[in-house]
């Protein structure tokens, strides 16, 4: 079993749409969680970290976190041509290593 | 300023050379990190140091060495390269031990081994 799960995609969504992006992952003791977006031929930067269950906004951005089920997700709001991307999730137990997902591929048609 | 920072950003090589890829941060972050990007777009973390000390060595071939002279610097040098080492590194930063932390990337250094 992979520790940190995403549906490879891609996932498409009409401009102004909502994009749900999902993550699962497989360590228990797991303690914070993240999502990166990368665009092609970039680096992977942050757009939200979540610690505790339930949701955090930002922005259009909503993370959600469901410990007891071990999944994490995001929300992109009024999806926007500019969100076609890669989303990453990542995830980080006890000690110093932060393992990611395989990520998700986001279109967003005009 | 850039954040994280890595040299150099293109590297193309023969088979069997070998060759090194800097990484400095200015943030005053006490870890940093190698990761490796292969062409399924998979981050996978390879080698983690905290001031200076490895902490993390994941399954990597001895051909990759990690070496980091002080805490802002952490530098990879890979002998006798292989294809199957064509991949982006990244080399990472985040600012404190413990598991509420956040990690930056630098802009990756694109290795091609002919």
């Amino acid at each position: 079993q992979k520790e940190v799960e995403q549906n490879s995609g891609p996932l498409s969504v009409p401009e102004g749409a909502i994009a749900s992006l999902n993550c699962t992952y497989s360590d228990r003791g797991s303690q914070s969680f993240f999502w990166y977006r990368q665009y092609s031929g970039k680096s992977p930067e942050l757009i939200m970290f979540i610690y505790s269950n339930g949701d955090k906004e930002d922005g259009r951005f909503t993370a959600q976190l469901n410990k007891a089920s071990q999944y994490v997700s995001l929300l992109i709001r009024d999806s926007q041509p500019s969100d076609s991307a890669t989303y990453l999730c990542a995830v980080r137990a006890g000690g110093f290593k932060t393992i990611f997902g395989a990520g998700t591929r986001l279109f967003v048609k005009a | 300023d850039t954040a994280v920072s890595q040299t150099p950003k293109y590297l193309v090589t023969q088979m069997g050379n070998d060759k090194s890829i800097k990484c400095e941060q200015n943030l005053g972050h006490d870890t940093m990190y190698w990761y490796k990007q292969d062409s399924k777009k998979f981050l996978k973390i390879m080698f983690s140091y905290n001031n200076k000390e490895l902490i993390i060595n994941e399954t990597v071939p001895n051909r990759f060495s990690p070496k980091s002279p002080d805490k802002a610097h952490l530098n990879l040098h890979i002998n006798s390269l292989e294809l199957g080492d064509s991949a982006v590194y990244f080399c990472a930063s985040s600012p404190e031990t413990g598991s509420r932390n956040t990690i930056y990337f630098g802009e990756g250094s694109w290795l091609t081994v002919v």
